[in-house]
């Protein structure tokens, strides 16, 4: 089926330092998503993204968060600079549709670790 | 605000067992509700979806039925098999969103043993 790739599968950075996640949605997906889960919790909705613009944004997308997707290449998270909470698994997801019953297809995931 | 709970966070079944994982949620608009299964290493998977009240929806041997009169979309499957071991996940997206954010539970672990 329709896969979704992120890169790198993990990365180790000092605190400060600018991170760069990196998502290859779904070939003819409109819609992105960064999601992120602490270790032990519950995975949680960062951003969506539409015809390059943020569409929503929750409170834990903060000033330091960007997304991005140039010319069609990849759906990109950037963190800049990093702090120790940002140390988490970050999810990204592509879709056909819009909302409602529209389904989500996720990457495996970006285990990003803040020293 | 909208809300996701599973109540199990482990789950230990023998093989050939009928499990049943739950699921509530909450939202004050119409519920789109998910079953997501995630095995060791991949990407989270699609498993089941409905939006409509009482109705079966059923994929791969699992099955679930969003009940609105008690916010419930448990997923339930008639006899577990090993590969059935993974982390499930219950998502919520409601009409509130006009892109589909998902809401999740914390997730269920299912180890199924021989």
């Amino acid at each position: 089926g329709p896969k979704v790739l992120q890169i790198p599968s993990h990365q180790i950075i000092d605190m400060g330092q600018m991170v760069t996640l990196n998502c290859d949605p779904v070939s003819n997906h409109l819609y992105f998503y960064w999601y992120k889960q602490i270790l032990g919790q519950q995975m949680e909705f960062l951003v969506n993204f539409y015809n390059g613009k943020v569409m929503e944004k929750s409170k834990l997308f903060k000033d330091q968060f960007s997304v991005e997707r140039p010319d069609g290449s990849y759906f990109t998270l950037k963190i800049q600079p990093t702090a120790l909470e940002d140390s988490a698994v970050y999810f990204c997801a592509s879709s056909l549709n819009p909302g409602g019953i529209a389904e989500q297809f996720f990457g495996p995931g970006t285990r990003l670790t803040v020293l | 605000g909208d809300s996701v709970t599973q109540t199990e966070g482990l789950v230990t079944l023998t093989k050939g067992l009928p499990v049943m994982l739950n699921c509530t949620y909450q939202t004050t608009y119409s519920p789109f509700l998910f079953w997501y299964v995630q095995h060791l290493n991949e990407a989270p998977k699609l498993l089941l979806k409905s939006s409509t009240d009482n109705k079966r929806t059923e994929h791969q041997g699992f099955y679930a039925t969003l009940h609105k009169s008690s916010s419930s979309f448990h997923l339930q499957k008639s006899s577990v098999q090993l590969s059935d071991s993974a982390l499930y996940f219950c998502a919520l997206s409601a009409r509130g969103s006009a892109l589909g954010r998902l809401h999740f539970g914390a997730g269920t672990q299912l180890i199924v043993i021989p």
